[in-house]
């Protein structure tokens, strides 16, 4: 599958716990983003990042969360201990290009958080 | 400025009907507008876009009509289908100060077509 990989798919976690959430980007594709979709909301942008560089984390909360996407494997997004309000959909896009209004943005379908 | 507003919420028609969704922004930098189909379960894909040099771009039953001096745009669905059934979220992005071209979503519609 030569698609946006995510997992896992579904992750259920205790308040406090550490999640952490991996995507591997399209072949070829060196430039990252991850988002977060509440229930009946539109997808909140997090960060963005090149192999080794975030470039935008502007959307990303200051504290418990943190992303990387180093030279080698997947890249991760980790939430430290977690609250309710963290329960979620986590999606990760890749891309080719550098921005995303140069080249279209494909979606990985995504990580479920829940917590408990 | 960084919104983009998109209605209906929900939105019902019979198969064979035209479906239109509206979005609004502000931000006068952006400069790409692309819609995304989400079904069920999965990620967003890329339906179709356009840039604010053209006024109009068709693809098959997709259409989307772009009014530059309003700050509006709109995706028109022709012959809907029931396998068009999905919730569609317009967007944004450019490259301005603070920006790197990160696409702002709208809220989403979630489009039912009854057969």
């Amino acid at each position: 599958n030569a698609g946006v990989m995510q997992n896992p798919r579904h992750l259920v976690r205790r308040r406090g716990q550490e999640a952490r959430l991996r995507c591997s980007p399209m072949k070829g594709h060196s430039h990252v983003y991850w988002y977060r979709q509440l229930p009946e909301e539109g997808l909140k942008f997090m960060v963005y990042l090149q192999k080794e560089n975030i470039i935008d984390e502007s959307g990303m909360p200051k504290e418990r969360f943190s992303a990387e996407f180093p030279k080698e494997g997947p890249s991760i997004l980790r939430i430290q201990q977690v609250v309710r309000g963290d329960s979620a959909a986590y999606f990760c896009a890749s891309s080719s290009t550098g921005t995303t209004n140069t080249g279209e943005l494909f979606f990985g379908e995504g990580s479920r958080l829940t917590v408990l | 400025q960084q919104q983009v507003k998109q209605s209906p919420q929900s939105l019902i028609v019979q198969k064979g009907g035209i479906s239109i969704i509206n979005c609004a922004y502000e931000n006068t930098a952006f400069d790409y507008f692309p819609w995304y189909q989400q079904f069920p379960g999965k990620g967003p894909a890329l339906l179709i876009a356009i840039r604010p040099d053209v006024s109009e771009k068709k693809e098959g039953r997709f259409t989307i009509s772009f009014n530059k001096s309003a700050k509006q745009f709109s995706l028109h669905i022709m012959d809907s289908q029931p396998g068009d059934s999905a919730t569609y979220f317009c967007a944004a992005s450019g490259n301005y100060g603070g920006s790197q071209g990160n696409l702002i979503f709208g809220k989403g519609t979630k489009l039912s077509v009854k057969p």
